[in-house]
């Protein structure tokens, strides 16, 4: 199974708002509400932001939002701040049991 | 305090095994499963394998299925991945991930551990 399609970056000012889309199938984000979303900065420890297609995890500020249309999800960051430039990653649960992870998104603030 | 804690990586040649563990600390004592992810240099993250909450089921992703194992011990606070049959694609920073469901999301990670392989 091919791992969902996310744009490799995406760029915004200071206050602006940018959306990440990720890109599945009907196998995976178009079968599972099990989508979930991750921050991740290199050499730290990935970051849960976003899960079931629209919570956000403990801490994150109303400022990240999620979802989902057919086979893809989206992350929208409102109000960018310099802190938010990051990578991030979708992933899906698919049928086959497995999880399949994005390509990864370099947001640039 | 809420932690995972990875060790057992290092340097290998290809073809030999490495097992890595992951200990947790500071959770309740309701089960919970655990997945390894890995991120290879310059790459991005890739989902490894999943244990489920009762232990009972283990699942893989294709380019390890056959080669790693996912276990944990009978404090259900130790999981493992038995890695054999080493290949140099394997050398990553390995994290491991907690899910408090099925396949669901990973709150907590560990800081990763890293596995060279290579001749």
């Amino acid at each position: 199974q091919s791992a969902l399609t996310q744009p490799p970056s995406a760029s915004g000012s200071p206050g602006q708002s940018v959306t990440i889309s990720c890109t599945g199938s009907r196998s995976d984000i178009g079968y599972s509400n099990q989508v979930s979303w991750y921050q991740h900065l290199p050499g730290k420890v990935p970051k849960l932001v976003i899960y079931e297609v629209t919570k956000r995890a403990a801490g994150v500020p109303d400022r990240f939002s999620a979802s989902k249309s057919g086979t893809t999800a989206s992350l929208t960051v409102a109000g960018l701040r310099p802190e938010d430039e990051a990578d991030y990653y979708c992933t899906s649960y698919a049928d086959t049991n497995i999880l399949i992870f994005g390509g990864g998104t370099k947001l640039t603030v | 305090q809420v932690r995972l804690v990875e060790s057992g990586g290092g340097v290998v040649q290809p073809g030999r095994s490495l097992r890595l563990s992951c200990a947790a600390s500071g959770f309740s004592y309701r089960d919970f499963g655990m997945h390894w992810v890995r991120q290879a240099p310059g790459k991005g993250l890739e989902w490894v394998a999943f244990i489920s909450p009762d232990g009972t089921k283990s699942f893989y992703a294709a380019s390890v299925r056959g080669r790693f194992t996912i276990s944990r011990d009978r404090s259900k606070k130790n999981f493992f991945l038995q890695m054999l049959s080493l290949r140099a694609e394997d050398t990553a920073i390995y994290f491991c991930g907690k899910d408090d469901s099925f396949f669901n999301a990973m709150a907590v990670w560990g800081q990763g551990t890293t596995v060279t392989v290579s001749s």
